[in-house]
């Protein structure tokens, strides 16, 4: 069974600070890899894919994410965070085979102070 | 371009009672999964529909169940509810329901089982 880990629970950071979020799973097949960031009574929003080819995807709002076959991990990056960028980030994950079944780690929770 | 709607958005209900949610799934989009959020937790697969079939489940009770109708369009059951089913429950959308597509999430139904 697939699982995904998220090591930071709860991160606090100042505006124009740089910011990585770390995403690991477990799954020994190809996998689809995606991060979805949840705005203060928003719903889900896509950040950003990985499907295959260019491991360093980029997504929208200035973020980006690194697909690192052998460490089985898919860690997001913004080298300067907003105030805006308050939110909680899930990193999810789903084999590459079959239906779509999104397995979600347990959320960052992000607090960019001004 | 409509998104994902749920309704309803927020919902009581008595241990041992019956609930249903329901889900309009983005335009153009002919698969729905729900997922179940707990506090503090990243979203659960609970079921995919495709074509009014249910097509996969995760790790949930036959208390839970689902329909699918013709515009694909759909309900998330559940019967003789208990306190832990209190939880933000998610509809997704998308199309073909494919492993390697973008879903796309609804605002949530929030559950309390008193």
């Amino acid at each position: 069974a697939q699982s995904v880990s998220q090591h930071n629970h709860h991160v606090i950071l100042s505006e124009a600070a740089s910011l990585e979020l770390g995403c690991n799973y477990s799954y020994g097949g190809t996998v689809n890899l995606f991060w979805y960031v949840q705005y203060p009574g928003q719903h889900l929003q896509l950040l950003l894919k990985y499907f295959s080819g260019d491991p360093l995807v980029k997504g929208i709002k200035g973020f980006e994410a690194e697909f690192i076959k052998s460490k089985f991990s898919f860690n997001l990056r913004k080298p300067s965070v907003q105030w805006s960028d308050t939110a909680e980030y899930f990193c999810a994950v789903n084999a590459n085979t079959g239906f779509q079944k999104l397995v979600f780690g347990t959320g960052t929770r992000l607090l960019v102070s001004p | 371009d409509a998104g994902v709607t749920q309704s309803p958005t927020h919902l009581i209900k008595t241990r041992g009672q019956q609930v249903t949610l329901r889900c309009s799934p983005k335009s153009g989009h002919d698969t729905v999964s729900w997922y179940q959020q707990a506090l503090g937790q990243g979203p659960q697969f609970i079921f995919q529909y495709y074509e009014e079939e249910e097509r996969q489940r995760g790790n949930f009770p036959d208390r839970f169940s689902g329909h699918q109708f013709p515009n694909y369009s759909s309900e998330l059951n559940v019967n003789a509810l208990l306190l832990g089913d209190s939880a933000l429950y998610l509809c997704a959308s998308s199309l073909g329901g494919r492993p390697n597509t973008e879903a796309f999430f609804g605002q949530g139904t929030r559950l309390t089982v008193v």
